[in-house]
């Protein structure tokens, strides 16, 4: 099946530093990625969806200053926590689907914890 | 805005019992209605849901989907302590393939 793969997989930093959170679909190609964030006992909140080649569309309440999303290629999409504070701290995960992004499944990636100090 | 609301937030069952966990949702655009299982990492797939009243059947776990009443259910049978999870409903939207994720079902099956 689908393998999506993500980096690093736990990362500690301290408060004001930036955190890039990378995205690969390892055996496809994906035009679409989404990006997540769960907090403890919460559930998935969307946070953007990646786009090759064009800008991230990001929901509502998501600062697109804070958290920088680039999609260069059809099998990488990058997440940047920008100046992190412990608030930032939670679960990242991200989701691709593949080819040019309308099928209906999404494969999830191992997700990345990030905890800020 | 969309919405999906699962119930119950949590349940706590003995082995061998049979769990109903409910889905309902108000979105605009529904495609499909899925369901995830999350253990400590990210969600893994159970099912996709896209035609009212059909059931989708996996081992011990079935799921429907009623499209007029907009809500699903995710039915597991004979329950074992690999069960304990959280079940997360998700709704596909628009064109986008945008997924709304319910609040999830924290289930723990003890023995």
């Amino acid at each position: 099946g689908a393998v999506v793969s993500q980096h690093p997989s736990r990362v500690i930093c301290k408060s004001g530093t930036s955190v890039k959170i990378e995205c690969r679909s390892l055996d496809f190609q994906a035009t679409t990625m989404f990006w997540y964030r769960q907090f403890p006992k919460q559930s998935l909140m969307l946070m953007a969806t990646s786009n090759e080649g064009s800008k991230a569309t990001y929901e509502q309440g998501v600062e697109k200053d804070k958290f920088l999303i680039n999609h260069a290629s059809l099998t990488l999409s990058t997440l940047t926590v920008t100046s992190a504070h412990p608030e930032d701290s939670s679960f990242y995960i991200c989701s691709a689907v593949p080819g040019q992004g309308f099928e209906e499944t999404q494969y999830f990636g191992p997700g990345t914890r990030l905890l800020v100090l | 805005e969309d919405k999906v609301v699962q119930s119950p937030l949590s349940l706590v069952v003995h082995e061998g019992d049979t769990v109903t966990l409910n889905c309902s949702y108000e979105v605009t655009n529904f495609r499909s209605l899925l369901w995830y299982k999350q253990e400590k990492k990210a969600p893994t797939f159970l099912f996709m849901l896209t035609s009212s009243g059909i059931e989708k059947k996996s081992g011990r776990l079935s799921s429907i989907l009623d499209k007029k009443e907009l809500f699903s259910i995710l039915n597991i049978t004979a329950t074992q302590t690999g069960d304990s999870a959280v079940y997360l409903c998700a709704v596909l939207t628009g064109t986008a393939s945008k997924l709304t994720f319910g609040t999830g079902t924290r289930l723990q099956v003890t023995l």
